[in-house]
């Protein structure tokens, strides 16, 4: 099995642009999870989707923030515009529904730098 | 709310040595407990889990037991090794609450010398 798939590995962008984060879960995964994780904060849900449908955005931090899943092997996650605050690692994860949901495969994140 | 809190590190330990990283939850009702690492470069991925007060988990010569009436889940090795450098997370899903999902504490870095 290929994993949880995040794109790009690393983003450099500068303040006020527009970044989109891409992922591709495990094939068969029922939930898809987004986290930031910060020095100061540690690792933070940011919103997850059950069957590609969001359940709860409520870590999301504000209004720039924005997350899609179109289908079941793609989910992208936007920031516009973003903010030097925005840095951190990106981690989107997938599970199996029930008490599979114990276990989240995590891809190996976006370090995203916004100057 | 739900919450789970770990030792602040780095820990840093020569091999061989014994490894203890503190872990304590607050949750209502019953909680699964369970101990993620992640590598350098890499996410987090799932080392090992206890379901019910008592229960030991276990993985890789990693160990931890659910204690209720300490609300603990401490992790232990007996003898770590340089391959062991990691980040570890201490996290539990409370069935009734945080609707099912994962809550991580800060993680504690674990850096091992040769």
């Amino acid at each position: 099995d290929a994993g949880v798939i995040q794109s790009p590995r690393h983003e450099v962008t500068e303040m006020g642009q527009e970044v989109t984060l891409r992922c591709k879960p495990i094939s068969g995964h029922d939930y898809l999870f987004w986290y930031r994780q910060t020095m100061m904060r540690g690792l933070e849900l940011l919103i997850y989707f059950n069957n590609n449908v969001p359940i709860d955005d409520s870590g999301m931090p504000e209004d720039r923030f924005s997350a899609k899943m179109p289908n079941a092997s793609f989910s992208t996650l936007k920031i516009q515009p973003s903010e030097p605050r925005d840095s951190a690692v990106y981690f989107c994860a997938s599970s199996l529904a029930g008490d599979h949901r114990d276990t989240q495969y995590f891809g190996p994140g976006t370090r995203l730098t916004v100057l | 709310g739900d919450s789970v809190t770990q030792m602040e590190g780095p820990v840093t330990l020569s091999e061989e040595a014994f490894l203890t990283i503190n872990c304590t939850y607050t949750a209502t009702g019953y909680p699964s407990l369970f101990w993620y690492v992640q590598y350098p470069g890499e996410g987090l991925q799932l080392l090992l889990k206890a379901t019910k007060a008592d229960d030991k988990g276990s993985n890789k010569g990693f160990e931890a037991t659910y204690r209720k009436e300490t609300t603990s889940f401490h992790l232990e090795k007996g003898s770590v090794q340089v391959s062991d450098s990691a980040v570890y997370f201490c996290a539990l899903r409370n069935y009734g609450g945080s609707q099912g999902n994962l809550i991580f504490g800060k993680g504690t870095k674990l850096s091992v010398k040769p």
